[in-house]
């Protein structure tokens, strides 16, 4: 069972409000990441890390910042929330085994008025 | 570029039938991993499955199996005998197999619904 938590799992908010999502995982993974899902269901990588003050951009563009100044915590900052923004964000993370899985949390839904 | 294609959107059946769910991938890597998750209604993904390139067996784990063949570059998952408990949404996804820098940064497909009715 994944140990990965994301937090909140829901949340609806105002034009123009800073929000951060957290996440955070136990199992000591290097490797995090931000994933944006449309509503529509597709899957895009918005950030990751591959360990302590190491952050990139992810394919999709994302007016969204992360940071990582410890190596089980990878939250997601958003300054100003616009309609836009409104989506669900899963966190992964990923350990030094071979096997490839990418351990997801529960997402979290946010909705911006 | 990386590209997975599940051309099905939804899908429906009836309990104990037997389901194909197709993906079809693109990618310039010779080597690469290909993966399928499940995301039941709670949200979270659930990790199936990983091959490797290199890899083209089959594989059976219980009422799941996957065909991957790389001619067609295709790696298909089929459900035997579905049951209501598999209703999902059930995502292919492709990374590079490279070392290091990008490795695992996973391209998704748009997922296909699955609803499995008594």
């Amino acid at each position: 069972e994944a140990d990965i938590y994301q937090t909140p799992r829901y949340l609806v908010i105002g034009t123009g409000k800073k929000i951060t999502l957290e996440c955070s995982q136990t199992m000591g993974h290097d490797k995090m990441y931000w994933y944006q899902q449309d509503p529509g269901m597709e899957l895009h990588l918005i950030h990751y890390s591959y360990g302590v003050n190491s952050t990139e951009k992810g394919d999709l563009s994302s007016e969204s910042t992360v940071s990582r100044i410890r190596t089980e915590h990878f939250p997601l900052t958003l300054e100003s929330a616009r309609p836009s923004h409104t989506s669900q964000y899963l966190c992964a993370s990923k350990g030094r085994t071979n096997t490839g899985e990418l351990f997801f949390g529960e997402g979290s839904r946010l909705t911006v008025l | 570029a990386q590209k997975v294609t599940q051309a099905q959107t939804e899908i429906s059946v009836v309990e104990k039938e037997d389901v194909t769910l197709d993906c079809v991938y693109e990618t310039r890597d010779t080597t690469y991993y290909l993966f399928w998750y499940k995301q039941p209604p709670s949200g979270e993904l659930v990790f199936l499955i990983r091959r490797n390139s290199f890899d083209e067996q089959n594989e059976i784990s219980g009422r799941y199996s996957w065909n991957f063949q790389k001619s067609t570059s295709s790696f298909n998952f089929t459900i035997t005998a579905s049951q209501v408990v598999d209703s999902a949404v059930y995502f292919c996804a492709l990374s590079p197999g490279r070392s290091g820098g990008s490795n695992y940064k996973l391209t998704f497909g748009k997922g296909t619904l699955l609803t499995v009715n008594p």
